[in-house]
């Protein structure tokens, strides 16, 4: 089973409806991350979390939102959907101490190809 | 806000070339990381360079970390078919502590 789990794998959506990307985790990482990868652009963040009760806007955080439910579980919701949404999303998880010592980088699930037309 | 870049966008090479990428950060730097996301894939993990100047080898790639902390290359030697994919750096440095990506290198192989 993968570590890091991302649902569903491919959505198309229409603009406007509210839609939820889900993310779960075994790795028993405390820290979870939304990014959003668009041709060319490379990574950028929009939300990340340090623990449950630990919620943090990324770069580009504007029309999303999230809940971190459990500390395995960090979802991503649109709220309002838009064509400009349209990418390819990833949750990463990382361990603090394990990547201050170099053991470990970020993990990321196999990623959400979002549509919305 | 902290960037970091890299060069090339994209590189396409003969099997056997040598490749690098590099990566330039706007601010000091306490450890870059690297990744690789091969098509159709997600990034992975590739190694963590932590200390001013240091060089690390894994088979033919070179990780460098420079002397100031702010720039690092990869370098790969005699590339092969399955080098292809996307190459990331990505810096620690602001505040929090997230990481900072570069918009990678795309690089294609041909046989």
């Amino acid at each position: 089973d993968a570590d890091v789990t991302q649902t569903p794998r491919n959505r198309i959506t229409k603009t406007g409806k509210r839609i939820m990307l889900e993310c779960s985790q075994t790795k028993g990482h405390d820290r979870m991350y939304w990014y959003r990868q668009d041709p060319g652009l490379g990574l950028q963040l929009i939300y990340y979390s340090f623990d449950v009760k630990d919620i943090n806007k990324g770069e580009i955080s504007d029309g999303y939102s999230v809940s971190r439910q459990a500390q395995a579980k960090f979802s991503l919701s649109l709220e309002s959907a838009i064509p400009n949404q349209t990418a390819l999303y990833f949750c990463a998880t990382s361990d603090l101490q394990r990547t201050h010592r170099g053991v470990y980088g970020y993990t990321f699930g196999s990623g959400t190809r979002l549509t919305v037309v | 806000g902290q960037q970091v870049m890299q060069i090339p966008q994209y590189q396409h090479v003969q099997e056997g070339e040598d490749f690098t990428t590099y990566c330039n950060s706007s601010t000091t730097l306490s450890n870059i990381q690297w990744y690789k996301q091969r098509p159709g894939g997600h990034p992975v993990f590739l190694i963590q360079l932590v200390k001013s100047g240091e060089v690390k080898k894994q088979k033919r790639l070179t990780f460098q970390f420079g002397e100031a902390k702010k720039n690092s290359s990869l370098h790969i030697t005699a590339t092969q078919t399955t080098d292809v994919g996307t190459y990331f750096c990505a810096g620690h440095g602001g505040s929090q502590g997230n990481l900072i990506f570069g918009k990678g290198t795309k690089l294609s192989v041909k046989p």
